[in-house]
């Protein structure tokens, strides 16, 4: 059974600094994808990682992943208050978009 | 460009009853997924669609529960006899389903469910 786990589950950390977030999975996976979500809302796609050494970049935000290790990273940089949701990863087994595996989640909170 | 839609957002039903949600995903997308996700947790996979075939069925999609796509396009989850353990949010979400390399799944707003 794949098993997908994130840590920290929780994070608080000041505006300006730098942080990361770590996403193990338990199984081979073709691919990895980070999501978003505010508290009530749906979540939001922000990256789909296909290859092993893969990196993604989109404003404060970049993601990696490595597939031998079974691990990817959502690397924080100068956090601002708007960063402050709960970050999801999830791996898809099948080449194909199928089922996703959620892990826990992370809830990032940004102090000014 | 509208994106996923579900109807209701909220219900709140009694123990027992019979509910059903309804999803509307982005206009010519073939794949059609339902998650459910409890507080604190990350969601969980129930079923997915290719067109108007159900595809795969998750262990926590019980006998009460079922799932249809007719016409390939909306897709209702209903949930019959429900119970406490049932509350959750249902998200849907859907994909292009041709197997595009950047492919991803576009999430709805969810439909929260509260039994009493």
């Amino acid at each position: 059974e794949l098993k997908v786990e994130q840590n920290p589950l929780f994070l608080s950390m000041q505006e300006g600094k730098n942080y990361t977030i770590y996403c193990n999975y338990s199984t081979t996976s073709d691919r990895l994808y980070w999501y978003r979500q505010d508290p009530g809302k749906s979540l939001e796609s922000l990256f789909v990682l296909l290859s092993n050494g893969a990196v993604k970049q989109e404003g404060r935000l970049m993601a990696s992943l490595d597939t031998k290790a079974r691990l990817s990273t959502l690397h924080i940089t100068a956090a601002v208050h708007d960063l402050s949701a709960t970050y999801f990863c999830a791996v898809d087994r099948n080449f194909g978009n199928e089922k996703l595996t959620f892990g826990t989640g992370t809830r990032l909170t940004i102090i000014p | 460009d509208t994106g996923v839609s579900q109807d209701p957002r909220h219900k709140i039903t009694k123990r027992g009853q019979n509910v059903t949600f309804r999803c509307d995903p982005i206009s010519e997308h073939n794949r059609l997924y339902w998650y459910r996700q409890t507080l604190g947790q990350g969601p969980e996979f129930l079923t997915y669609f290719q067109n108007e075939a159900q595809l795969e069925k998750s262990r926590l999609l019980s006998d009460r529960f079922s799932a249809e796509r007719p016409k390939g396009s909306f897709s209702t989850l209903e949930i019959q006899r429900t119970e406490q353990g049932d509350s959750a949010m249902y998200l849907c979400a859907s994909s292009p389903g041709a197997g595009g390399y950047q492919e991803t799944q576009y999430f709805g707003p969810g439909t929260r469910l509260l039994v009493l």
